[in-house]
């Protein structure tokens, strides 16, 4: 039962315009909501993180958005760069110890 | 440098054979984490342990074992029992408290031939 799903498996855009990565949750008692970014051969890395008591957390040129009645999760990356080329994961948490991975979008930047 | 270590980085085992794989952090963090990843799929959670001597079992326990001695130290063992052993192993830690996010070690593909 995959309850945090990315449909799109990749994705690709040009430098400099926006990247946007979706993902889908099925359980309505997540309460925190991360995204981590993987390059090949490594661990994820943290990126940036909402609680669900937000509709959108900024860092720099990350911005995630939180729909809870859609159960919907996005990232926007503005403006994209060739180094954010990686896999990027969607994670869905109820407390500390019940976090929940989606497959990853593999996001490939063009200069 | 704190971070995560996991050794080694491939590690190619014999059908049939237990394995275990090495995780240490030194962040001082209370919270472990194994995860498992196979292509196409999230990282499914196989054990974690939020304090020493203590540990509890993830989505996919079955055909693993793991122990918590040490704080910083939290190795797996891929038992013989497990039917698909051949993927990407993660090891993770966080503070343990609270909302925070888990900081991942480099991974350890193991292979079964």
């Amino acid at each position: 039962d995959q309850q945090v799903k990315q449909n799109s498996p990749s994705l690709s855009v040009q430098e400099g315009r926006i990247s946007i990565l979706n993902c889908d949750y099925t359980n309505s008692m997540f309460d925190y909501f991360l995204w981590y970014k993987k390059y090949p051969a490594e661990g994820p890395t943290f990126l940036i993180s909402i609680s669900s008591i937000k509709d959108k957390n900024e860092d720099g040129r990350f911005t995630v958005f939180l729909n809870k009645s859609a159960k919907h999760l996005s990232l926007h990356i503005v403006p994209s760069q060739p180094g954010d080329s990686a896999v990027y994961f969607c994670a869905a948490s109820v407390g500390i110890n019940d976090m929940r991975f989606g497959a990853g979008t593999r996001l490939t930047v063009k200069p | 440098d704190g971070g995560i270590t996991q050794s080694p980085k491939y590690l190619f085992r014999k059908e049939g054979q237990n394995v275990t794989l090495s995780c240490e952090q030194n962040l001082n963090h209370d919270a472990m984490y194994w995860y498992r990843q196979d292509p196409g799929q999230g990282l499914r959670l196989i054990y974690y342990s939020q304090i020493v001597n203590d540990f509890q079992k993830g989505d996919i326990a079955e055909g693993y074992s793991v122990s918590r001695e040490k704080k910083e130290s939290f190795p797996l063992t891929v038992t013989s029992a497990q039917k698909n052993p051949t993927a990407f192993y993660l090891c993770a830690s966080s503070v343990g408290t609270g909302y925070n996010e888990q900081f991942f070690g480099p991974g350890t593909r193991l292979t079964v031939l």
